[in-house]
Order: C-alpha cells, then sequence, then structure tokens
C-alpha cells in the first residue's frame, strides 16, 4: 500500500517481557516519528529520524525505550521489561524532509498483562 | 513543557448544524494541524496552516491561524453523520520538528 505500515497492529504481552514493533513509512520519506497515544489523550512524541540517524529522542520516556532505523527505511521501536503503564496505542509518522505534514499509520494498540 | 489546551472536550450536535472548536497554546508555534481520527485508526491530516492569520478551507472545513501564533480554530459546516470522530489539533515550533498534540475533541453528529 502507499501508507504508513505498522505492525502488529494488536500486541499482548506479560509484564517484563520484551516488544519490538515495526513501522514501514511512505516510500521516499527520510522523516520518521514514533509518537504514543494513551486513552482519551493525543499522541506525545517519542522519537524522530532523518534517514538512519535519531535527531530528537527527547520524548522517550526512560531507557527501556529504544528504536532504531538502520537503513533509513523500517524502523522499529523495542521496549524491555515491559510495564502495564507502557499499555498505549503506538503511532509512526512519516513526512518529507523538511515538511510538517505528517502522515500517520494505524497504530499497533499494546497492552501488557 | 509546551501545552496545548484544546475545547470543546466534547460536542454532541445535529446533523446540518455547524461547528467550531479551538487549540490554544502557551508557545508560539510556525505551523498548525488539524487531524481527525476515528476509532482503530491514526490521525487523518485534514488542514495545515503555515503563517500568522492564514485562512485556509478544505472542503467543508476551514482553519485559521491565530495572528498571534498562539491560537487555532477549526469550523465544520454543515455538518454529516460522517464527520463523526477525534479532532485534534497539533502544534510545531520554530525549534523543533515534533508535533504537540491538544487532547481532542470529541464530535458526535446525530442525524
Amino acid at each position: 500500500g502507499a501508507g504508513v505500515s505498522q505492525t502488529p497492529s494488536n500486541k499482548v504481552t506479560e509484564k517484563g517481557k520484551y516488544v519490538e514493533l515495526r513501522c514501514d513509512p511512505i516510500s521516499g520519506h527520510t522523516a520518521l516519528y514514533w509518537y504514543r497515544q494513551s486513552l482519551g489523550q493525543g499522541p506525545e512524541f517519542l522519537i524522530y529520524f532523518q534517514g538512519t540517524g535519531a535527531a530528537d529522542d527527547s520524548g522517550l520516556p526512560n531507557d527501556r525505550f529504544f528504536a532504531v532505523r538502520p537503513e533509513g527505511s523500517v524502523s522499529t521501536l523495542k521496549i524491555q521489561r515491559t510495564e502495564r503503564g507502557d499499555s498505549a496505542v503506538y503511532l509512526c509518522a512519516s513526512s518529507l524532509i523538511g515538511s510538517t505534514e505528517a502522515f500517520f499509520g494505524q497504530g499497533t494498540r499494546l497492552t501488557v498483562v | 513543557g509546551q501545552q496545548l489546551n484544546q475545547s470543546p472536550q466534547s460536542m454532541f450536535i445535529q446533523e446540518g448544524e455547524d461547528v467550531s472548536m479551538n487549540c490554544t497554546s502557551s508557545s508560539i508555534f510556525n505551523t498548525w494541524l488539524w487531524y481527525k481520527q476515528e476509532p482503530g485508526e491514526g490521525p487523518v491530516l485534514l488542514i495545515a496552516l503555515y503563517k500568522a492569520g492564514e485562512l485556509t478551507s478544505n472542503g467543508r472545513l476551514t482553519a485559521q491561524f491565530g495572528i498571534t501564533r498562539k491560537d487555532s480554530f477549526l469550523n465544520i459546516s454543515a455538518s454529516i453523520p460522517s464527520d463523526v470522530g477525534i479532532y485534534f489539533c497539533a502544534g510545531q515550533t520554530p525549534s523543533g520538528s515534533r508535533l504537540t498534540f491538544g487532547e481532542g475533541t470529541q464530535l458526535t453528529v446525530n442525524p
């Protein structure tokens, strides 16, 4: 498809486990963002990539969260030692470099039990 | 940190009515965006605003970038049932690439 694709769409994991969430941005979009959305709230910024490098990771809540984008296209958000408070929808967005018009994927709903 | 106050939190209207929602910020933004989100989906971009005072339309939607650069509003005219969803404002500061989102306005349209 032509849009931002996120997998899986839903993930249920046990407290303490490790999870990986994947994002396939729109082809040609150099900028990639991860946001987290809790129930009833707007999305909150986590990290921003320009190409392969994280240009701004100041939104990551703690060192259990890490994201990579090794080839400047697909990105993976990694969460170690998951906690129940990590339960949320994780949204990925991409844009052309220099553009503020970010296009979002459908999100991954993470539930930590 | 930056805060965006979006109001109203929810609206219940009859089909055909016009609606208005707005966002105010404690910080200056150089870009305002309005998104719509439906259940199980990511936000979809509706309108982007780049200059203070700018007024932009997209069909029945009209949005304005406030002259102080700290506020924006979105109007929807002649609402229809498919307008139902959560509308978010988002702003970008001159110094960064991240978007700061409001808490959303839940719109319900009764046929």
